[in-house]
């Protein structure tokens, strides 16, 4: 298995731009999360996705953000105007629970976001 | 709500010591799951053992072990014979039944081995 695939793996863009984060979750497992990762908030989560659906979008910081998941091997995390106090390192995550119940994610190699 | 707490921001260790990271955790929830990550320079994100909340006995993975102590509310992540790799960033996490399989990290603990 390839593991949780994230694209790209930096990004550098200026404010105001459209930035688009991409994640290929491990085939089978139905829940997928998107943390942001920085010095001062440390891992925040995003939201996240159970069999597609949005569960949990109480993290996602304004409405600048949003989040999709298509389908079962693709999900999307799209910042929109983008501002300098975004850049982050972003990763998605994915796990097949047991029982319901998720023993570990398995995380991609992140997004480095830079706004300038 | 879920709360961890790593209090040590920085810890050093000589080569072929073992070492503790502390994690405390505060939760309501009569059922969770202890997680530890490894975070290494190069910033993926690697697993490294789970402790049940109604585990009787501590996890153990090759040189880790997870140190826990249920009353006390902590889940300690001892690692026996240090090595030059294990210098990282130290995350512990925790799932409690009431928020799904959403997981609450805590700010981290660097680790640095000492030849």
């Amino acid at each position: 298995d390839a593991g949780v695939i994230q694209s790209p793996r930096h990004e550098v863009t200026e404010m105001g731009q459209e930035v688009t984060l991409r994640c290929k979750p491990i085939s089978g497992h139905d829940y997928l999360f998107w943390y942001r990762q920085t010095m001062m908030r440390g891992l925040e989560l995003l939201i996240y996705f159970n069999n597609n659906v949005p569960i949990d979008d109480s993290g996602m910081p304004e409405d600048r953000f949003s989040a999709k998941m298509p389908n079962a091997s693709f999900s999307t995390l799209k910042i929109q105007p983008s501002e300098p106090r975004d850049s982050a390192v972003y990763f998605c995550a994915s796990c097949q629970p047991g029982q319901g119940v998720c023993y570990g994610y398995t995380f991609g190699s992140g997004t480095r976001l830079t706004v300038v | 709500a879920q709360k961890i707490t790593q209090t040590q921001p920085g810890m050093f260790v000589q080569e072929k010591e073992a070492v503790t990271l502390d994690c405390t955790y505060d939760t309501s929830d009569p059922s969770y799951g202890l997680f530890w990550y490894k975070q290494p320079s190069s910033g993926e994100m690697i697993f490294l053992i789970y402790q049940g909340s109604y585990d009787q006995q501590n996890a153990t993975e090759g040189r880790y072990s997870l140190n826990f102590q249920k009353a006390r509310k902590s889940a300690n992540l001892v690692i026996s014979a240090s090595q030059l790799g294990d210098s990282a960033m130290y995350f512990c996490a925790m799932r409690g039944t009431s928020t799904g399989n959403q997981f609450y990290f805590g700010t981290g603990t660097s680790l640095t081995v000492i030849p």
